[in-house]
């Protein structure tokens, strides 16, 4: 079974800095997705960016991107010129894309919650 | 374009009371999921349906049943409340069971005393 690890329960950033936050996960299988997740005090899930496994380039999406590490089974999160509504629990999420693997959903990690600074 | 919708939004159960959250979704998606989320824990899955007609235990499905009563809902039912579910309950959509984001309902906060 694949289990995702988020090791910062908690991250605290200045308004407009930049934020990494980190994700790691352990899977035998060699093709898969990773997702970021955020969701803000609402309870919302929004999906905020995805990768899939067999792509070396980065995703990227606006200020959102992430640094994919495949060998080191990595996926961080960086959140530039963070801003007040970036504020949320961020969510690392892994899905198997083996035949039939990715049938049960995706596997969370249990969560960072990051606050923006004023 | 409403997504995923979850009823109730709240619900306030004693314990060994039976309740069904309803959950449907509008967009034609096959797959359909359940999931917890607690304090410190992340989202658990519960049950998930791949397609129509099919259901699947997940991490955490015992007290839960579930049925997939046609493509659009999935419902999921707690015959018998206990406080250990008191927790966070998500409604996911797919579409397919491969390489496709999850779509979130806005959750149901079940209190169980």
């Amino acid at each position: 079974a694949q289990t995702v690890t988020q090791s910062q329960p908690e991250m605290s950033v200045q308004e407009a800095e930049t934020v990494t936050l980190s994700c790691t996960y352990d899977t035998s299988e060699s093709d898969y997705y990773l997702f970021w997740y955020k969701q803000p005090p609402s309870r919302q899930m929004i999906l905020v960016i995805r990768q899939e496994a067999y792509k070396q380039q980065n995703a990227t999406e606006n200020r959102f991107s992430v640094n994919f590490q495949k060998a080191a089974k990595s996926f961080s999160l960086k959140i530039s010129d963070s801003q007040l509504g970036d504020a949320a629990m961020y969510f690392c999420a892994y899905r198997s894309a083996a035949p039939g693997g990715g049938a049960d959903g995706l596997t969370f990690g249990k969560g960072t919650h990051l606050i923006i600074q004023p | 374009n409403a997504g995923v919708t979850q009823t109730p939004k709240f619900q306030v159960l004693k314990t060994g009371q039976s309740m069904t959250l309803q959950c449907a979704q509008d967009m034609n998606h096959n797959s359909m999921y359940w999931y917890r989320q607690d304090p410190g824990m992340g989202l658990r899955l519960i049950y998930y349906s791949a397609s129509e007609g099919t259901t699947d235990k997940g991490e955490v499905p015992n007290g839960y049943n579930v049925s997939r009563l046609n493509k659009r809902e999935f419902s999921l039912r707690l015959e018998s409340a206990a406080p250990s579910q008191t927790s966070v309950y998500f409604c996911a959509s797919s579409l397919d069971s491969l390489r496709s984001p999850l779509h979130f309902g806005n959750g149901t906060r079940l209190t169980v005393t």
